[in-house]
């Protein structure tokens, strides 16, 4: 059984870009988390999305937006990439009403430059 | 101040010593504590959660809540070189499978044989 999965694993980018990136949910999963880890850091919250809706939403600004597919996979999209967009994405996945938490992928890792 | 605190480190133990890690925290509405494992390169991983005050053990691992002092600690006994990783304790807003995740920095583990 396939855990989450990330793609791309590694993404260098130019200051100004846009990127996106992708989450696959474990299988029976129906929520899907975003986190930016900055090195040294613990992950930050961006959003969760849940039934194709945003649910909540972190301390990030609008170039960070999101998407969930109805098979319940996920994009993250940031536009106007900032140096300091520089990070580890990780995506974690759910089943809304268990007590099993999240289960998280093994990110992404974008530098900008 | 951050919702989540939590000593850096890094920590350097010998094989088969008794390890203390700990977070401190500021949001009395914490129910649920958390702690995953990261490896290098790798997403975060559950080692183990508890609801409210209490002790709960699974193996060489002990997690403690003190929700009256809004401290948590994990335990690791017979400390092994596989456990060298970054562990973070995280904090849901929410049950284990919703809400954000609040993270604390993490601290480095290195244990050498």
């Amino acid at each position: 059984d396939a855990g989450v999965t990330q793609s791309p694993t590694h993404l260098i980018k130019t200051r100004g870009q846009q990127v996106t990136l992708r989450c696959s949910p474990k299988s029976g999963h129906d929520t899907v988390s975003w986190y930016q880890q900055a090195l040294g850091q613990g992950p930050q919250f961006i959003f969760q999305y849940y039934e194709e809706e945003e649910r909540q939403r972190g301390n990030f600004p609008d170039r960070f937006s999101g998407h969930q597919f109805p098979n319940y996979s996920s994009e993250l999209n940031v536009n106007a990439l900032l140096l300091g967009d520089s990070a580890l994405y990780l995506c974690a996945s759910s089943q809304t009403g268990t007590d099993y938490g999240y289960t998280f992928g093994s990110g992404t890792r974008l530098t900008v430059v | 101040q951050k919702e989540v605190e939590q000593d850096p480190g890094p920590l350097s133990v010998p094989e088969g010593a008794i390890v203390s890690l700990n977070c401190t925290y500021s949001n009395s509405a914490f129910q649920y504590f958390m702690w995953y494992r990261q490896y290098s390169r790798k997403g975060p991983e559950l080692l183990m959660y508890t609801y409210s005050s209490g002790n709960k053990e699974d193996g060489r691992f002990t997690a403690q809540v003190d929700k009256s002092s809004k401290y948590i600690s994990l335990f690791i006994r017979d400390s092994q070189p596989s456990d060298s990783a970054t562990y973070l304790c995280a904090m849901p807003l929410g049950g284990t499978s919703y809400g954000k995740l609040t993270f604390g920095q993490g601290t480095i583990l290195t244990v050498h044989p």
